[in-house]
């Protein structure tokens, strides 16, 4: 079973620029959350996307977008890049709600590094 | 909104010994307690969870406790070994939210 890929793993961006991230889910997983993470600010909750609806998001600014597709895959994009955007952005994929408990595993990307210069 | 914090922030234990790490949540809704484990460069991994219906869970060296009334939980890991040494994440979730709080993580060092 092939697990949650992203795409790209790195990519260098200049202020003001904007940037497209994808995530593909586990085969099977309905639900992709996006998370942030900073040597400083640890992993942060950016969005979830279940079915295609935007269930939560964090508290980040709405230069912060993303979408899910109908097969799942879920994109996020960061406009006018800003230097504290900085940060490895992992995606995490799981079944979904309504699954007994409801605690569902979730199961990371390795992320895509992106730097802003 | 739920707020999780970590302690220590660093850790060095010697090889062999244990390794315990703190967690205490704020939101006494949340019902699910993952930890994660990241090695440099890699993805976090699941390590152990645990539901708030069960005080305990182990798995092999390691461990998870639970104390829903101070809304604590901790991670133990027994007889430590050099592969132990990454950074730890705990987390918490509301039931039916599938949102992640995060701990600000551990470093945890193993020495030889």
């Amino acid at each position: 079973k092939a697990g949650v890929t992203q795409t790209p793993r790195y990519l260098i961006k200049t202020r003001g620029q904007q940037v497209t991230l994808s995530c593909s889910p586990i085969s099977g997983h309905r639900s992709v959350s996006w998370y942030q993470q900073t040597p400083g600010q640890g992993l942060q909750f950016l969005f979830e996307y279940f079915s295609e609806t935007q269930r939560n998001k964090g508290n980040f600014p709405g230069r912060f977008s993303g979408r899910q597709f109908s097969n799942s895959r879920s994109e996020m994009n960061v406009s006018t890049l800003e230097l504290g955007d900085s940060a490895l952005y992992l995606c995490a994929s799981s079944l979904g709600p309504g699954t007994g408990f409801g605690a569902n595993v979730l199961t990371f990307g390795a992320g895509s590094r992106l730097t802003v210069l | 909104g739920e707020n999780v914090e970590q302690h220590p922030s660093t850790l060095s234990v010697q090889e062999g010994d244990s390794a315990v790490i703190k967690c205490t949540y704020s939101d006494s809704a949340s019902n699910y307690f993952p930890w994660y484990k990241q090695e440099l460069g890699k993805r976090p991994q699941l390590i152990i969870d645990i539901r708030s219906n069960v005080g305990e869970k182990k798995d092999q060296r390691i461990a998870v406790t639970l104390n829903k009334t101070a809304k604590h939980f901790s991670l133990h890991i027994t007889e430590t070994q050099p592969e132990d040494s990454a950074v730890y994440f705990c987390a918490a979730r509301i039931f039916g939210n599938e949102k992640l709080t995060f701990g600000t993580g551990t470093r945890l060092t193993i020495i030889p």
